[in-house]
């Protein structure tokens, strides 16, 4: 059974900081691996969908990489802003199955 | 092009009520699924519509609960005599037929508070 671990659980930065959040997977055989974000209150918005053969995406100031045979992903916020606190999922895909999700990285960023 | 769409978006209930969450996928999708994040919680897998195929309700958390998809586009989750811990927002998603690796696209939920 797929399980996601996301850590740190909440992370607190000055504005202008790069940071990492980490994704850890239990199993291997996986499709793919999608990084949301989500306000409070709100529902999920997709940030980057990185396939198993891909080595990482990346889109404006984010960045994705997936090491498959280690069970890990790591998301990379360069210059990060206060407009960026949120709550930031990932989810895993292993098929026509429903994603498994971690329990998330709660990010504030201090003005 | 229009997203998922779900209503409403905020439902307050007394306990022991029934209640009805509607979701629209986005046009063609033939795959739907219905998530739920309880306060402190992830997201956990609910129910899985597939096509014509039979649905996994694998994720249902008791028998309070059911769903339904009719015409293969609009789905209906129906939480039966209301419990407190039901209060959740409840997220449906939508995916092409395309394959596995596709995208899942999600609504914006409903916020349902039993009191």
């Amino acid at each position: 059974k797929q399980e996601v671990t996301q850590i740190p659980a909440a992370l607190s930065v000055p504005e202008g900081e790069n940071l990492v959040l980490n994704c850890s997977f239990t199993d291997s055989a996986i499709y793919n691996l999608q990084w949301f974000r989500q306000d409070p209150g709100k529902g999920l918005t997709s940030l980057l969908l990185i396939q198993s053969s891909q080595r990482e995406q990346t889109s404006g100031r984010l960045n994705a990489s997936l090491d498959k045979s280690s069970g890990r992903s790591t998301l990379y916020i360069a210059a990060s802003q206060p407009g960026d606190s949120a709550t930031y999922l990932c989810a895993i895909h292993s098929g026509n199955t429903p994603l498994v999700f971690g329990k998330g990285t709660r990010l504030s960023v201090i003005a | 092009g229009a997203g998922v769409s779900q209503s409403p978006s905020n439902k307050v209930t007394e306990k022991g009520k029934d209640v009805e969450l509607r979701c629209d996928p986005i046009s063609g999708h033939t795959a739907l699924y219905w998530y739920r994040q309880s306060l402190g919680q992830g997201l956990e897998f609910l129910i899985y519509f597939q096509g014509n195929s039979a649905p996994d309700k694998s994720g249902l958390p008791s028998d309070r609960f059911s769903a339904e998809r009719t015409g293969g586009s609009v789905s209906t989750l129906t939480i039966q005599r209301t419990q407190q811990e039901d209060s959740a927002v409840y997220l449906c998603a939508s995916k092409t037929a395309g394959g596995p690796q596709d995208e899942q696209y999600f609504g914006p939920g409903t916020r349902l508070t039993v009191t």
